[in-house]
């Protein structure tokens, strides 16, 4: 049974148009994250959330946000897609955040701005 | 910052092959090394750990050694087989009790196993 689930698995949006990726998941981990895969290269984390405490990669653009109502969901907010954020976008969680913990990912979310 | 650079793919090998997946990288203290494996329309699963230099992880007949000397953590399997065509990414995790385990990623390596 999937863990970490991501809707929708595609997602076509327009340039300039608002957009929400989201992330669920059934482990009840404290640490969520948030990361952007393009074509051929490495994921590159976006942010993370420990518990409710929001913590944003210092490139990360601030056209990107993102909340989190509950232990169990997270969004990813595009507030103005370019055609350069057209990539993977994968969420992931670990449970307490220790650096030798393994990440749980979802199938990601394949986003097409046009 | 801390960086991780895996071989170019892609791979391809016949069933029964010997693979090796090329990982270095440079961080700042003894990061933890992970190789992550993502089969298709699948998301990013662990294959393997090592946490301390000289450790080796393994799994599924997969092995990596962690070389502090070389900066290293290459993938290694004896006999691959058709299942095993995937991408695979190797990723570190910063030292110190703040990273909340975040992990920098390889641009991954595509194999593909034929028959």
């Amino acid at each position: 049974d999937a863990m970490v689930i991501q809707n929708p698995r595609y997602q076509v949006t327009q340039f300039g148009k608002p957009v929400t990726l989201s992330c669920s998941q059934t482990l009840n981990h404290n640490v969520m994250y948030w990361y952007q895969q393009k074509s051929s290269q490495a994921p590159k984390l976006l942010f993370h959330y420990y518990d409710k405490d929001f913590n944003n990669e210092a490139d990360t653009p601030d056209n990107f946000q993102s909340r989190r109502p509950n232990t169990s969901f997270c969004f990813l907010d595009i507030r103005s897609p370019g055609l350069g954020d057209a990539a993977m976008y994968l969420c992931a969680t670990s449970r307490d955040g220790q650096r030798n913990e393994k990440l749980f990912f979802g199938s990601g979310t394949q986003l097409s701005v046009l | 910052g801390d960086s991780v650079t895996q071989m170019e793919g892609p791979v391809t090998l016949s069933e029964e092959a010997f693979l090796t997946i090329n990982c270095t990288y440079t961080a700042t203290g003894y990061p933890s090394l992970f190789w992550y494996v993502q089969y298709p329309g699948e998301g990013l699963q662990l294959l393997l750990k090592a946490t301390k230099a000289d450790d080796k992880g393994s799994n599924k007949g997969f092995e990596a050694t962690y070389r502090k000397e070389t900066t290293s953590f290459h993938l290694e399997k004896g006999s691959v087989q058709v299942s095993d065509s995937a991408v695979y990414f190797c990723a570190l995790s910063e030292p110190g009790g703040t990273s909340y385990g975040k992990l920098t990623f390889g641009q991954g390596t595509i194999l593909t196993v034929h028959p």
